[in-house]
């Protein structure tokens, strides 16, 4: 079954206990990409890799580091989590558009919800 | 930088009436845009795409969308609403192009709810 999964689903933490989110894909795509959830502001993209070692700043990337070492993997750190963190995280990822490269339809995790204390 | 707007925060309908749920977008050059539907409790589902081509676009569940380039709008559409219809809905665009940034940006969502 195509699928992207990440763990953990629930994860309640401590302000600077370093963490990480881990998501992982099944469909051989090239793009990858975290988002946050907040409520009014509804989905804001952390960072994004076009492939394997290429990774870019989305509009959020501030407390957040990611690594794209393997095609399927696309993990997310948080190394000093802060309350203002609290969010639900999704992670995705899609094809590449062709020759012009464009993101196509993204596939979505189930989501983590991550509490910062 | 691009940017996506949902000026509905809630659209409420009657089942069985048409429904539009409405996105306004700007991005440089020929976008890609995207609507997806999130379920209470449920990560974010596909539900219809414009790449290129025919500005009239149909997706699953019975939505389609109307690219039009001029108003820089994708407003998605439904003929007859149906109670289950009833979620979060977001647009989404990305440049479409080659090279560069790839970021997407999302709108901040439209709930729908469907009034039996």
């Amino acid at each position: 079954e195509a699928q992207v999964t990440q763990n953990p689903r629930y994860l309640i933490t401590v302000t600077g206990k370093k963490l990480t989110v881990t998501c992982s894909q099944n469909m051989n795509h090239e793009y990858m990409s975290w988002y946050r959830q907040d409520p009014g502001l509804g989905l804001r993209q952390i960072y994004y890799s076009m492939n394997v070692e290429v990774t870019d700043k989305g509009d959020v990337p501030e407390g957040y580091k990611v690594s794209r070492k393997e095609k399927r993997n696309f993990p997310l750190i948080l190394e000093s989590p802060s309350p203002n963190q609290t969010s639900l995280y999704f992670c995705a990822s899609s094809s590449l558009g062709g020759a012009w490269g464009g993101s196509y339809e993204q596939y979505f995790g189930p989501g983590t919800r991550l509490t910062v204390t | 930088a691009q940017s996506v707007a949902q000026p509905e925060d809630q659209v409420n309908v009657a089942e069985g009436n048409p429904l539009t749920v409405k996105c306004t977008y700007s991005v440089s050059g020929n976008p890609y845009l995207f609507w997806y539907v999130q379920y209470p409790n449920r990560g974010l589902q596909f539900l219809l795409k414009y790449i290129t081509g025919d500005n009239l676009v149909k997706g699953s569940y019975g939505f389609e969308a109307e690219f039009n380039k001029s108003q820089t709008s994708f407003h998605l559409k439904k003929p007859s609403a149906l109670v289950s219809d009833s979620a979060l809905y977001f647009c989404a665009v990305s440049p479409g192009r080659a090279g560069g940034y790839q970021k997407v940006t999302f709108g901040t969502g439209t709930k729908l709810q469907v009034i039996p």
